[in-house]
């Protein structure tokens, strides 16, 4: 079946380094990509998403690139702040699938020190 | 505002009692969904609804219950039955589209004493 891999946590960074995030996929159809965001406490808030090879998706300075050829979509940010500190999700959602639940990954702890 | 309630943001129960927890939206969403999520860990799923009146288990789907007899509303019981009851418990609906995406609600935190 579907599934999702990303990049184990905790990642620590200093405040304005440069952040990556690494997520592959397999999927059996022609999936939509997504990152969610996790601050604690809280739901999962959609950040960024794509729906086809090379759709850049981007928010709040994240952005993350469909790319097809390596089934990935990592996600980046070129100067986090502290209150970027969250659990990051990646998800797919096979567009034939109707109305069955996104696959995500695992998440991946931030902590953004100043 | 369009989106997801949860009601209570925090619950306490004592062992052995059961305990409904609520999710509400009102975004005309056919699909709706229920995660428990643990300290530290990712999402597992319990159950989804794809359409009124009817709903599948997911891979953690002993201990609880659910019902879907509204189109906006998807509670979720907590029984006696269930042996770590102690989560975060989070709920999402689904209305297709272009993406396919979930939205989530706040989630509700329930503690069993």
């Amino acid at each position: 079946g579907d599934s999702v891999t990303q990049m184990e946590g905790p990642v620590t960074l200093s405040e304005e380094a440069f952040l990556t995030i690494n997520c592959t996929y397999t999927a059996t159809g022609y999936p939509s990509l997504f990152w969610y965001v996790q601050y604690p406490g809280e739901g999962l808030q959609l950040l960024l998403k794509a729906t086809k090879a090379d759709d850049k998706g981007s928010n709040k300075g994240f952005e993350a690139t469909y790319r097809k050829e390596t089934t990935s979509f990592h996600l980046e940010k070129g100067s986090v702040q502290v209150s970027d500190s969250a659990v990051y999700f990646c998800a797919l959602s096979d567009r034939n699938s109707g109305n069955t639940p996104l696959v995500f990954g695992k998440g991946t702890r931030l902590s953004v020190i100043a | 505002d369009g989106g997801i309630t949860q009601s209570p943001k925090y619950l306490f129960r004592k062992e052995g009692q059961n305990v409904t927890l609520s999710c509400e939206q009102n975004l005309n969403h056919d699909a709706m969904y229920w995660y428990r999520q643990d300290p530290g860990q990712g999402l597992r799923l319990i159950y989804y609804s794809q359409i009124v009146n009817d709903f599948q288990k997911g891979d953690i789907a002993e201990g609880y219950s659910v019902s879907r007899e509204k189109k906006e509303s998807f509670p979720l019981t907590v029984t006696s039955a269930q042996k770590n009851p102690t989560a975060f418990y989070l709920c999402a609906s689904k209305g297709g589209g272009q993406y396919n995406e979930q939205f989530f609600g706040p989630g509700t935190r329930l503690t069993v004493l």
